[in-house]
C-alpha cells in the first residue's frame, strides 16, 4: 500500500491565482481531512470530508473549498492566492469518522509558494 | 474552544538521559490525545494515543484530566529519536487540533 498520496509535491504560484491540490487516501479509507501547516507551526484544521460530505471545516476563509469524489480521492482549491496562504498543505485519511476512530494518516504534503 | 499548547519548541538532551516533552489542552468534552512524531524528511506519523495505553520505541505518555496534561516521556534518550513532536487533541469527528510542536534534538 502506497499510503495517502499527494500531488503535486511542490507548487510556486503568483498572487491572485488559483491553485488544486490532490489527495488519494489509503485504500478502504473514506474520511480525507486537510490541514494547513506554515511553517514553525502545527498543523491547522481546513476541511473534513467522509463519504463525500463535507462533516467539518475549520477557520479558514471561502476562498478555500474542497470537494471529495466516489473513490474517496480529494481536491482542495485555493482561490485568489495570498502570500499567508504558502504553506505545506497535508492530507490524512482514516477508516471512519468519530472518537475511537483508526489513526489518521497523512501524506507527504504539498509545498505550496505564492510569490 | 480546543486548544493544545506544547510550551517549548526545542529541547536538547544528551544521549541516554531522560526525556519529557510537555503537553497541555483545553478541551470541553471528553478528549482523545495522539502524539504525533515527524523524522527528517518524513511525513507526519503516529507515536502513540492515550487510549491504547502502549509504549512505543519506549515513549509513554499518561493522560492527566486534572492537570489538562499528556506529556510524553522516555527515560533513556537516544539518537534516532531526534525529530518533531506534536501532541493532537482529536475531537468528536475526528478531527485534530495539533500543537505547535516540540524539536527534540539527542546530542551524542
Amino acid at each position: 500500500d502506497a499510503g495517502v498520496t499527494q500531488s503535486p509535491t511542490h507548487l510556486i504560484k503568483t498572487r491572485g491565482q488559483q491553485v488544486t491540490l490532490r489527495c488519494s487516501p489509503i485504500s478502504g479509507h473514506k474520511s480525507v481531512s486537510w490541514y494547513q501547516q506554515v511553517l514553525g507551526q502545527g498543523p491547522q484544521f481546513i476541511f473534513q470530508y467522509y463519504e463525500k460530505e463535507e462533516r467539518g471545516r475549520g477557520n479558514f476563509p471561502d476562498r478555500f473549498s474542497a470537494r471529495q469524489f466516489p473513490n474517496y480521492s480529494s481536491e482542495l482549491n485555493v482561490n485568489a492566492l495570498l502570500l499567508g496562504d504558502s504553506a505545506l498543505y497535508l492530507c490524512a485519511s482514516s477508516v471512519f469518522l468519530g472518537q475511537g476512530a483508526s489513526e489518521a494518516f497523512f501524506g507527504q504534503g504539498t509545498r505550496l509558494t505564492v510569490v | 474552544a480546543q486548544r493544545v499548547t506544547q510550551p517549548e519548541k526545542l529541547l536538547s538532551v544528551f544521549k541516554g538521559a531522560p526525556v519529557e516533552l510537555k503537553c497541555n489542552y483545553s478541551y470541553s468534552g471528553s478528549p482523545e490525545l495522539f502524539w504525533y512524531v515527524q523524522y527528517s524528511r518524513q511525513r507526519l506519523q503516529l507515536l502513540l494515543r492515550h487510549i491504547s495505553r502502549e509504549s512505543i520505541k519506549g515513549f509513554t505518555a499518561d493522560l492527566n484530566k486534572g492537570e489538562t496534561s499528556f506529556h510524553l516521556k522516555k527515560p533513556f534518550a537516544q539518537e534516532e529519536d531526534s525529530a518533531m513532536y506534536y501532541c493532537a487533541l482529536n475531537d468528536n469527528f475526528n478531527k485534530f487540533y495539533f500543537g505547535s510542536g516540540t524539536k527534540l534534538n539527542v546530542k551524542p
